[in-house]
């Protein structure tokens, strides 16, 4: 297993356009997690999976972005209508938990993403 | 969930040991302490875990005392290297990072 994979890398698209990333973990681990970071902050959590159930959404998780993770395994964040607010990189992570206990995160390289 | 604490920065200088302190006053029985390592345009890093007393790694030691209100991450003889971003987390549904401590080590 080579750990949690991103695509793409980067993107650039314009503003009002429809862009999806795709997020594969290690296949081990039963949590998938999405989160934006931009310049200078710590990673901002949106939402994040146990098995195909999403659990938790963020309320930065507006209207436009939905999230996915049909059976369980790789996962995709789809933002509509994009804004220049919306450039960042958009991380995600994978775990193992058991019950009230998770291992910790193992994240992959990120999509950067650059609305213009 | 626990909400943290953390320095906005340190500096240090190479070959120093450096301890990152984090607060976490309204933690749970059940929470584990984890820690993270960010480097610029890179995902974070696990770096330790820990519920109580000590654990150490080959890369850091993690101090929590018997209170487990914080917790201290110990980077041993640090190099240029360990400049970057670290952050601590507490319990498995607590996913939000705060702004991390800022690490500098200077030559």
């Amino acid at each position: 297993d080579t750990g949690v994979s991103q695509d793409p890398r980067h993107k650039i698209t314009k503003r009002g356009q429809n862009v999806t990333f795709r997020c594969d973990p290690i296949s081990e681990h039963n949590r998938l997690y999405w989160y934006r970071q931009t310049l200078g902050q710590g990673p901002e959590f949106l939402t994040y999976f146990q098995n195909e159930a999403q659990l938790e959404k963020s309320r930065l998780l507006s209207d436009r972005f939905s999230a996915e993770r049909p059976k369980g395994s790789f996962s995709t964040l789809e933002i509509q209508r994009t804004e220049q607010g919306d450039s960042a990189m958009y991380l995600c992570a994978s775990s193992l938990s058991r019950g009230a206990f998770s291992y910790g995160y193992t994240f992959g390289s990120g999509t950067r993403l650059t609305v213009v | 969930l626990a909400k943290t604490t953390q320095p906005i920065s340190m500096d240090s200088y190479e070959g120093q040991e450096v301890n990152i302190t984090c607060s976490h006053n309204n933690i749970a029985t059940n929470d584990y302490i984890t820690w993270y390592q960010q480097f610029p345009s890179q995902g974070p890093r696990f770096i330790i875990q820990g519920y109580k007393t000590k654990v150490t790694n080959e890369v850091a030691s993690l101090f929590i005392p018997a209170d487990r209100k914080s917790s201290t991450l110990s980077l041993p003889r640090v190099s240029l290297s360990d400049t970057a971003v670290y952050y601590c987390l507490v319990g498995a549904n607590d996913m939000r990072f705060g702004a991390g401590t800022r690490l500098t080590v200077k030559p």
